[in-house]
């Protein structure tokens, strides 16, 4: 069965940087698309990018292009989103999902559990 | 693009017929997701291209629409159907966007 495993809870100080790993099995890695999206307390949901593991492409949501990185290591079937700079404003719990690629664009289905990052002084 | 659900919240009994509404700030076709989500889980994919079933999804659940303004059906609310809904739009590979949910209540 399609799972995403992500790491575990970090807490960061203002001013660093936060890299958070997505574990994906049960189904072909570079077969499809990496979301992030993020949840801040008690707010909706946000989309941060996506990332391509077959070819390594990205593409960022216009509010965080410059600060975040969506990387992939397909020998581990393992994609990563780091943001850097951290503000209070990013503490949230961050999700990865599996992306179906369609003809022009693609389709989130399945989700990971979530990654609370906690910016604190 | 802009998503707007309607209402923020609602709050309904069990069996009730309940209706929520997401309006796009253009025409995005039919490229609209609904997706349920529990508290302290992750989001679930309920509809996808507004009105078809995600597989393992309960027929209660429907949705309709197209172009800017959709709908997401629950026939007869059950009790594991109490959490929030949110509508997402994927128009394009660039650009993807959440309503801000709505929260089902038990009245």
């Amino acid at each position: 069965q399609v799972q995403l495993v992500q790491s575990g809870a970090e807490v960061k100080k203002p001013g660093a940087s936060v890299k958070v790993s997505c574990k994906a099995s049960g189904y072909t890695f570079t077969d499809y698309y990496i979301h992030w999206v993020r949840q801040a307390p008690g707010q909706g949901l946000e989309w941060m990018g996506w990332s391509n593991p077959n070819s390594g492409g990205t593409n960022y949501a216009q509010k965080f292009q410059g600060r975040v990185t969506m990387t992939r290591d397909t020998s581990i079937s393992t994609a990563f989103m780091e943001l850097s700079r951290l503000t209070s404003d990013d503490t949230a719990v961050y999700y990865c999902a599996r992306a179906i690629i369609l003809r022009t664009n693609t389709l989130a289905d399945y989700w990971g559990q979530g990654t609370l990052v906690i910016v604190s002084s | 693009i802009q998503m707007t659900q309607s209402p923020s919240t609602l709050s309904a009994s069990v069996g009730e017929r309940v209706t929520i509404t997401c309006r796009a700030s253009q025409s995005i076709s039919s490229w609209l997701a609904w997706y349920q989500q529990k508290p302290g889980k992750a989001p679930k994919l309920l509809i996808y291209k507004a009105s078809s079933l995600q597989s393992g999804v309960p027929s209660r659940f429907s949705g309709s629409g197209s172009g800017t303004e959709f709908t997401l059906t629950i026939s007869s609310l059950q009790p594991d159907d109490f959490a929030t809904y949110y509508c997402q739009q994927y128009n394009s590979y660039s650009e993807y966007t959440f309503g801000q949910g709505t929260k089902l209540e038990i009245k």
